[in-house]
């Protein structure tokens, strides 16, 4: 099945950091969601983007739609310890299916 | 609103074993769906459902069997458990069935498969 290339996998950074994220796929999507999982939780909205070239924040985090449709970005600013997670892309064409990416696990060293 | 509540949290099974993963949500939401979590796998849609009555097949249905009798329920079935169903189940629910609504997930059933 598809999935979208997210990238990195992993990361470790210091407290006070900046980070960036990506998450690319071969097919044009109208729809890119940025999720956050914390360990033993489910994935949680942070950001929702509906048209290319979007950017939206919510608070520390930025995220952008791409231009071509086929990647986003998010940005953290300033990390702090309880960014600590997993954070998964997702992106939908419009049907009911959301394609998820294989996600980013970050680690802030404090 | 308890929002998406998933039973159990844990779970372990013999190869063979039957069992049903409850999922519920109380947002009047149309459209339930129920994703597998494996590591450096992503989230992969299991079958999905837009209403009472209606469900289909999303990436990986083998295995599992769903219904939707009812708005709020939409349990997942594994007949005969294999290890290969080993990982974490997510339920997720969202109004309407459009990509522009927000999706809300349960927090997962851990299914072990011996």
């Amino acid at each position: 099945g598809q999935q979208l290339n997210q990238s990195p996998q992993s990361m470790f950074i210091q407290e006070g950091e900046d980070v960036s994220m990506n998450c690319t796929s071969s097919s044009i999507f109208n729809t890119w969601l940025w999720y956050k999982q914390d360990p033993g939780e489910g994935p949680v909205l942070l950001i929702a983007l509906y048209k290319a070239g979007e950017l939206t924040s919510n608070g520390r985090l930025t995220a952008q739609f791409g231009i071509t449709r086929k990647d986003s970005f998010l940005n953290i600013s300033a990390s702090i310890p309880s960014d600590v997670g997993i954070y998964f892309c997702a992106g939908t064409s419009g049907t009911y299916k959301y394609i998820f990416g294989t996600g980013t696990r970050l680690k802030v060293l404090a | 609103n308890a929002g998406v509540t998933q039973t159990p949290k844990f779970q372990v099974l013999k190869t063979g074993q039957s069992m049903t993963l409850q999922c519920a949500q109380d947002m009047n939401h149309e459209y339930m769906s129920w994703y597998r979590q494996d590591p450096g796998m992503g989230l992969r849609l299991i079958h999905y459902s837009v209403g009472a009555g209606i469900t289909d097949q999303g990436e990986v249905p083998n295995g599992y069997n769903v219904s939707r009798s009812t708005t709020e329920d939409f349990p997942l079935r594994l007949l005969s458990a294999a290890p290969s169903q080993t990982s974490v189940y997510f339920c997720a629910s969202r109004r309407g069935t459009s990509g522009y609504n927000e999706q809300f997930f349960g927090p997962g059933t851990r299914l072990t498969v011996l």
